[in-house]
């Protein structure tokens, strides 16, 4: 089966722009996660969907930072606008049923100049 | 809440000689405990999990973590290490019962040399 997949893989942007995040998790998983670990840092949680529902949005920045998943399919996690501190890997992942082990996308690796 | 520490930010080892990252959490509630692997310019990939049941668990790659509920630690290890093996790890936590987001530890970079 594919595996969870993010684009694009990388992304250099200056501050002030927007930038759009994609996520496919793996089919039929309803649990979708999006964490970011800035450089140095520990990887953190941003959200969590569950289908098309946010479930737990607690790790979200500030209102920066909108994510969706209509359908209840791929996510996008967009930032307008970006600033510095945006800079960091975004991952992506997803699950079958809460409680199982998450699958992990390769990540988006956003620099913000 | 819940939070991960991972007492060594490197490690390193030569190969074939055994190894052991440690993990040490803190938590109020029960939780299920996870180390992750990422190798360079990959996603995370799952090594081993626990929880519940017998507290060695065995992963891919032939590593190995025991859940000690009385230290709070969950350490991995391996008898005998591979170039391949180099690596970052992640050590991470959950609650059980729902809202399974991951609590990650800040990694530890395991560098095997020849």
């Amino acid at each position: 089966e594919a595996g969870v997949t993010q684009f694009p893989s990388h992304s250099v942007i200056e501050k002030g722009q927007t930038v759009t995040l994609r996520c496919d998790p793996i089919s039929g998983h309803d649990n979708l996660y999006w964490y970011r670990r800035v450089m140095g840092k520990e990887i953190k949680f941003l959200l969590h969907f569950v289908k098309e529902s946010k479930q737990d949005e607690s790790g979200m920045p500030n209102n920066r930072f909108l994510a969706e998943r209509t359908g209840g399919t791929y996510s996008t996690l967009k930032v307008q606008p970006a600033e510095l501190e945006d800079s960091g890997v975004y991952f992506c992942a997803s699950s079958l049923l809460e409680g199982q082990p998450q699958h992990f996308g390769d990540g988006t690796r956003l620099s913000i100049l | 809440a819940q939070s991960v520490t991972q007492l060594d930010s490197q490690v390193p080892v030569f190969e074939e000689a055994p190894v052991e990252l440690r993990c040490n959490y803190s938590s109020s509630v029960s939780v299920y405990l996870f180390w992750y692997v990422q190798y360079p310019n990959q996603g995370l990939q799952l090594l081993l999990k626990y929880l519940s049941g017998s507290t060695l668990v065995k992963g891919i790659n032939g590593f190995e973590a025991e859940f000690n509920k009385s230290q709070t630690s969950f350490h991995l290890r391996k008898p005998s290490v591979h170039i391949s093996d180099t690596a970052e790890y992640f050590c991470a936590v959950s609650r059980t019962g729902g809202g399974n987001k991951l609590t990650f530890g800040t990694g530890t970079q395991l560098k095997v040399e020849l």
